[in-house]
């Protein structure tokens, strides 16, 4: 069965300061790895990982996977009150669909 | 425009009802899938949809059925509606490249 973990389940930070999460999985025939933010509404996309150590940027977010390892991380760098969401990361299972973790509540404090 | 959209946005009703969700999409995708979030529950997969004539079960299939009428349209039916199918229930459709998945705004029902 595939499965999803997220670390940690919440975290409280101020703003500026940087933050790491977490997502470990266990899937049949990795093809990929997505991670998505949910504010008070959908999941929007973020990233998708493929291969092992290239690093995904986008501004302030970056990801970067570990297939060996089977872990993947979401670094957020100089924080805002705008990026308190819930960080969820998901993976393809063997039947092409998504394994979701259950997220990590990110809430930032001004 | 949105390119996934979901009505009603909110709903509530009572126990032992019959109640229709839709979804409608314009990106062209042939895959859709329906999913309910429940507090530290993550997302889970009701039904799915690789195209019109396809439908699957997903991981917590009992008590919804489905009916996808076209390539765009996508149904969630709940047949007798009980209080814990209370949630927040979203559409999501791919192009399958990737499994990427675009989400629609969702759905918030209350079953009392």
């Amino acid at each position: 069965e595939d499965k999803v973990v997220q670390s940690p389940l919440s975290l409280v930070v101020h703003e500026g300061d940087t933050v790491t999460l977490n997502c470990s999985y266990e899937v049949t025939n990795f093809r990929s790895l997505l991670w998505y933010k949910q504010e008070k509404k959908a999941p929007t996309f973020l990233f998708m990982l493929t291969s092992s150590g290239i690093e995904k940027k986008s501004g302030r977010l970056s990801s970067i996977l570990d297939k060996k390892e089977l872990f993947s991380i979401l670094n957020i760098t100089a924080t805002q009150t705008g990026d308190s969401a819930v960080y969820l990361c998901a993976v393809p299972g063997s039947a092409r669909q998504l394994t979701f973790g259950s997220g990590t509540q990110l809430t930032v404090l001004p | 425009d949105a390119d996934v959209t979901q009505t009603p946005r909110n709903r509530i009703t009572k126990t032992g009802k019959r109640i229709m969700l839709e979804c409608s999409q314009t990106k062209g995708h042939d895959r859709m899938y329906w999913y309910r979030q429940d507090p530290g529950l993550g997302l889970r997969l009701i039904y799915y949809s690789f195209d019109v004539k396809d439908i699957n079960k997903g991981e917590i299939s009992d008590g919804y059925s489905v009916s996808r009428q076209a390539q765009a349209k996508f149904s969630l039916s709940l047949e007798s509606a009980i209080p814990n199918q209370t949630a927040l229930y979203f559409c999501a459709t791919s192009d399958g490249v990737w499994e990427t998945q675009y989400f629609g705004p969702g759905t918030r029902l209350l079953v009392l």
